[in-house]
């Protein structure tokens, strides 16, 4: 059982705006940021977001996240195909004092 | 570019250890957190902990400890987690990673290896 908990799957159309969730508690999600990795089969994860809503240099802005409280979200917009993948939101938990991932959500585009 | 280049494959026996490796080619690890994180057959993504060089201290997720060292050799830009007293289901790919400022998720792991798999059999 996963400390942050996201949907188990998702999925959308080309071109549509989807969002994945991510709740956490007041230890991890309400007190530090949030990062969201991707990953593709068979490869290691990808940096998408850091920081709640930051976007590393080569991360097209079609991917943003936000945080409210101990919940944050991942959205994208104009899926694509090659969107489809594994999604994890992951953060630092005070009262584990170490990081804390959800358990991923899998991204399908019909 | 820095790259993180792991160690290859490994089979191991139930109760054994295995040491993993992970080098930063093109680069060191001064001023990065190092973490290794594990992901087991068709299962998400764990955080076992880290090490940061810099200051030469470890982490160790409570699921871990005391059956995980992880360390570095500074003179080869070159990290190791050493994972003991192996079970079945310990079973999984290793990945490092790193994230900038000393500080393991602040800035979000943006290098990771391409993963160790590690297989315990009989």
């Amino acid at each position: 059982q996963s400390v942050l908990t996201q949907p188990p799957s998702a999925s959308g159309t080309p071109g549509q705006r989807v969002t994945i969730s991510c709740s956490g508690s007041s230890s991890n999600i309400g007190t530090n940021t949030v990062n969201w990795y991707l990953q593709l089969p068979g490869t290691a994860p990808k940096l998408l977001i850091y920081g709640n809503n930051q976007r590393p240099s080569g991360v097209p802005d079609r991917f943003s996240g936000s945080k409210s409280g101990t919940s944050a979200s991942l959205a994208i917009s104009g899926l694509q195909s090659e969107d489809e993948a594994d999604y994890y939101c992951a953060a630092w938990d005070d009262s584990l004092n170490g990081g804390v991932f959800g358990g991923g959500t899998k991204l399908t585009v019909l | 570019q820095v790259q993180l280049v792991q160690s290859g494959a490994e089979v191991k026996k139930p109760g054994s250890s295995v040491k993993v490796s992970c080098k930063a080619s093109g680069g060191t690890f001064s001023n990065y957190a190092i973490s290794w994180v594990r992901q087991a057959p068709g299962q998400g993504l764990e955080w076992m902990g880290g090490i940061i060089p810099t200051f030469g201290t470890a982490n160790y997720a409570q699921k871990f400890q005391g059956r995980v060292t992880f360390t570095t050799d500074d003179s080869t830009s070159t990290a190791y987690m050493e994972l003991s007293n192996l079970r079945s289901e310990d079973a999984a790919i290793f990945y490092c990673a790193r994230a900038s400022g000393n500080l393991y998720f602040y800035y979000g792991m943006d290098v990771w290896g391409q993963g160790t798999t590690v297989t315990v059999s009989s």
